[in-house]
C-alpha cells in the first residue's frame, strides 16, 4: 500500500455492474484498514472501514474483505452508479486507528452508462 | 458528523513568497492533526502529524523549515510553505483525528507560479 505511480490504475465497468477494486497492503501489523472514495478537488470521502480481526464487513452496497495471509483487501460496490465514478483508495494504520494513515496507490473508477 | 473545514479551497502564489493553509475542526476537538501532499494521478503521501501544543511529526524527507506547522489550538492548525516554487504546487490535505477516527478537509489547491 505505500507504491506511488504516475499512473492511477483504472476499472471501467457497466451501470448496474458490481465493482471489485482490489489493494495490496504493506504492514503485516496494520490492525485498521479503511477505504476512501476522492471525487476530483475534493478531499477523501470515508466509505467503509474493518479492523483485523474480521475479515468481512458489509455496508450499504459496498462490502469490505480482508485477507490478513496474503495482505489483501477488496471493495465491493453492488450496482455501480453514475454517481460511484471517483477515486478510490485503502489505507492501513496500527494500533486500532488514530494514529498515522498509510494509504494505496488507488484506483479510478469509471462506471459507462 | 465531524466536519473539517480547510481554507483557502485554491490559492495562487508567485515564486518565493508563502502561503498559509488553515485547517479547523468545527463541532469537535481535535488534538492530533495530519497533512497530507497529493500530486496529479497519485495517492495522499502524509508530510507531519501536527499535536496540539507541541511541536509536529514530520515524515522522512520533508522539510520542516519550509512547511512550517503550528497547532496552537485544538480547533486550528496551519500548514505554511515558505519560499514557495512552482515543484511545491499540489494538493494539500489536511485530516483530524476524532478517537479512532479521521475526518478529512477538503483540500487546498496551491500553484505557484
Amino acid at each position: 500500500g505505500e507504491s506511488v505511480g504516475l499512473h492511477l490504475p483504472t476499472l471501467s465497468v457497466q451501470e448496474g455492474d458490481n465493482s471489485i477494486i482490489n489493494c495490496a497492503y504493506s504492514n503485516s501489523a496494520s490492525d485498521y484498514f479503511i477505504w476512501y472514495k476522492q471525487e476530483s478537488g475534493k478531499g477523501p470521502q470515508f466509505i467503509i472501514d474493518i479492523r483485523s480481526n474480521m475479515d468481512k464487513r458489509q455496508g450499504q452496497r459496498v462490502t469490505v474483505l480482508l485477507n490478513k495471509t496474503v495482505k489483501h483487501l477488496s471493495l465491493q460496490i453492488a450496482a455501480t452508479q453514475p454517481g460511484d465514478s471517483a477515486v478510490y483508495f485503502c489505507a492501513e494504520t496500527l494500533g486500532g486507528g488514530g494514529n498515522k494513515l498509510t494509504f494505496g496507490t488507488g484506483t479510478q473508477l469509471k462506471v459507462e452508462l | 458528523g465531524a466536519v473539517v473545514s480547510q481554507h483557502p479551497s485554491r490559492v495562487i502564489c508567485k515564486s518565493g513568497t508563502s502561503v498559509k493553509i488553515e485547517c479547523r475542526s468545527l463541532d469537535f476537538q481535535a488534538t492530533t492533526m495530519f497533512w497530507y501532499r497529493q500530486f496529479p494521478k497519485q495517492s495522499l503521501m502524509l508530510m507531519a502529524t501536527s499535536n496540539e501544543g507541541s511541536k509536529a511529526t514530520y515524515e522522512q524527507g520533508v522539510e520542516k523549515d519550509k512547511f512550517l506547522i503550528n497547532h496552537a489550538s485544538l480547533t486550528l492548525s496551519t500548514l505554511t510553505v515558505t519560499s514557495a516554487h512552482p515543484e511545491d504546487s499540489s494538493f494539500y490535505i489536511c485530516s483530524a483525528r476524532e478517537g479512532t477516527g479521521y475526518t478529512f478537509g477538503s483540500g487546498t489547491r496551491l500553484t505557484v507560479v
